[in-house]
C-alpha cells in the first residue's frame, strides 16, 4: 500500500525557515517523480514544486522560486521541501504527491502538513 | 488568479447529470492532457480522471472526462449526495514550465 507522510510543518514567523519532509513507503521510491502542492486556508490548490526521480529536473511555481528547494533522497524513502524567508502568504497545508508514471498527475498523496507563518 | 478557469460553482440534484468545465489556452491545456481531482474538506485529493479520459482503478464510471481544443470537461452522472466536493483541473503548461491548477468548483448536492 502507498503511504506518504508528511512532517515538519509548524508556526513559524515571517522571514522564518522551515523544512517539510514526506516519508514514502510502498512503492519503490527512486523510480518515480515527487510533487509539493499546498492549500492556504479557504483557498485552492496550488502547485509548488516537482522533482524528477532521480533530482535531474526540478521545477517550481513563480510564487516559491528562489526561497524554496525541493530536493529528495532516494536511499530513506524521503522527499523535502526546504522553505526559506517566509511570508504569511505561505500558511497553507502542504501535501507531498507521487507522479502518474510520466504523467503529469498525482496518484497518491500524503495526509498534509499545515505550515502558519505569522507573528 | 488561475490561468485554467472553472466555474466557482455547480449544483445538482441526487441522480442528475452534471459537467464542470474547465478552460485553458494553447500552451497548457492546448498542448497537454487535463486531469481533474476531488477534494473534500479535511481530506487529501484525490485523483479522478488523468489524460483527459482515464479514470484511475477505483472511481467509478459515473465521472467522465473530456478535452476539446483548449479546454476540458469532467462529467458526473447519477449524482450522489457524497460527490459534493471542490473539483479542480489541471495541465502542465510549457510557457511557465509547470502545473497550473484552475480554481476550483464547489459541488453542491441539492
Amino acid at each position: 500500500e502507498v503511504q506518504l507522510l508528511e512532517s515538519g510543518g509548524g508556526l513559524v514567523q515571517p522571514g522564518g525557515s522551515l523544512r517539510l519532509s514526506c516519508a514514502a513507503s510502498g512503492f519503490t521510491f527512486s523510480s518515480y517523480a515527487m510533487s509539493w502542492v499546498r492549500q492556504a486556508p479557504g483557498k485552492g490548490l496550488e502547485w509548488v514544486s516537482s522533482i524528477s526521480n532521480n533530482a535531474g529536473n526540478i521545477y517550481y511555481a513563480d510564487s516559491v522560486k528562489g526561497r524554496f528547494t525541493i530536493s529528495r533522497d532516494n536511499s530513506k524513502n524521503t522527499l523535502y521541501l526546504q522553505m526559506h524567508s517566509l511570508r504569511a502568504e505561505d500558511t497553507a497545508i502542504y501535501y507531498c504527491a507521487k507522479r502518474l508514471r510520466n504523467l503529469w498527475s498525482f496518484d497518491y498523496w500524503g495526509q498534509g502538513t499545515l505550515v502558519t507563518v505569522s507573528s | 488568479q488561475s490561468v485554467l478557469t472553472q466555474p466557482p460553482s455547480a449544483s445538482g440534484t441526487p441522480g442528475q447529470r452534471v459537467t464542470i468545465s474547465c478552460s485553458g489556452s494553447n500552451s497548457n491545456i492546448g498542448s497537454n492532457t487535463v486531469n481533474w481531482y476531488q477534494k473534500l474538506p479535511g481530506t487529501a485529493p484525490k485523483l479522478l480522471i488523468y489524460s483527459n479520459n482515464q479514470r484511475p482503478s477505483g472511481v467509478p464510471d459515473r465521472f467522465s472526462g473530456s478535452k476539446s481544443g483548449t479546454s476540458g470537461s469532467l462529467a458526473i452522472s447519477g449524482l450522489h449526495s457524497q460527490d459534493e466536493a471542490d473539483y479542480y483541473c489541471t495541465a502542465w503548461d510549457d510557457s511557465l514550465n509547470g502545473v497550473l491548477f484552475g480554481g476550483g468548483t464547489k459541488l453542491t448536492v441539492l
